[in-house]
């Protein structure tokens, strides 16, 4: 069976620093990956999402990024965070075979607060 | 572009009373729709999901949803709930030719003894 984690769980960093989140899959074989932030009390914002090592979209201009150096891990960094980076991050894959408009599962999430 | 709205923010009821929770989608052409939960602090899980066939989907913990692709509506249905189905539900929606979930705004189901 597939898992995916996430590390760290939670994190406190202050403004200015840099960050690094990782995420990675077991049990699959070339997943399309995807990094979402909630913010509190709010809904899931796409941040950036990936079809292949190497291969980044993104959907929201900001100072994030996200690299994809293996076929199973996937990376969100910052150089350095602002306080509106606040929130819990998620990674989620789905299986390639079945294109981007199928289910997504998701990892347990890393709470970030930028102070 | 596909578009999901959640009628409702949150959702109060009592232990053992059903439940519905309302996911509308706006799309021209085929759609594959999902509901999601989200436990305090945790990821979202899979509930269930509509690709194609039956119209009423069966997932787990008790729950299904009735697509009616007349009043391109997606709810989700619970006859008996717990204090344990606490958490937040979102409803996704993507279409057939290969887009990208979109995410509703999620309901905030709270179950009160």
């Amino acid at each position: 069976s597939q898992t995916i984690h996430q590390w760290p769980a939670t994190l406190v960093q202050p403004v200015g620093s840099p960050l690094s989140l990782e995420c990675t899959v077991e049990g699959t074989s070339n997943p399309n990956l995807y990094w979402y932030r909630q913010a509190a009390g709010r809904g899931l914002q796409l941040l950036f999402y990936s079809v292949g090592i190497g291969q980044i979209s993104s959907e929201v201009p900001q100072n994030l990024s996200a690299s994809r150096p293996q076929d199973r891990q996937f990376i969100l960094s910052s150089k350095k965070l602002l306080l509106s980076d606040s929130g819990f991050y998620l990674c989620a894959w789905s299986p390639l075979r079945a294109g981007l408009a199928y289910e997504q599962y998701f990892g347990p999430g890393t709470r970030l607060t930028v102070t | 572009a596909q578009s999901v709205t959640q009628l409702d923010s949150q959702v109060p009821v009592f232990e053992e009373a059903p439940v519905e929770l309302r996911c509308n989608y706006s799309s021209s052409v085929s759609v594959y729709l999902f509901w999601y939960v989200q436990y305090p602090n945790q990821g979202l899980q899979l509930l269930l999901k509509y690709l194609s066939g039956s119209t009423l989907v069966k997932g787990i913990n008790g729950f299904e949803a009735e697509f009616n692709k007349s009043q391109t509506s997606f709810h989700l249905r619970k006859p008996s709930v717990h204090i344990s189905d606490t958490a937040e539900y979102f409803c996704a929606v993507s279409v057939a030719s290969g887009s990208r979930l979109t995410f509703g705004e999620g309901t905030q189901l709270t179950v009160n003894p």
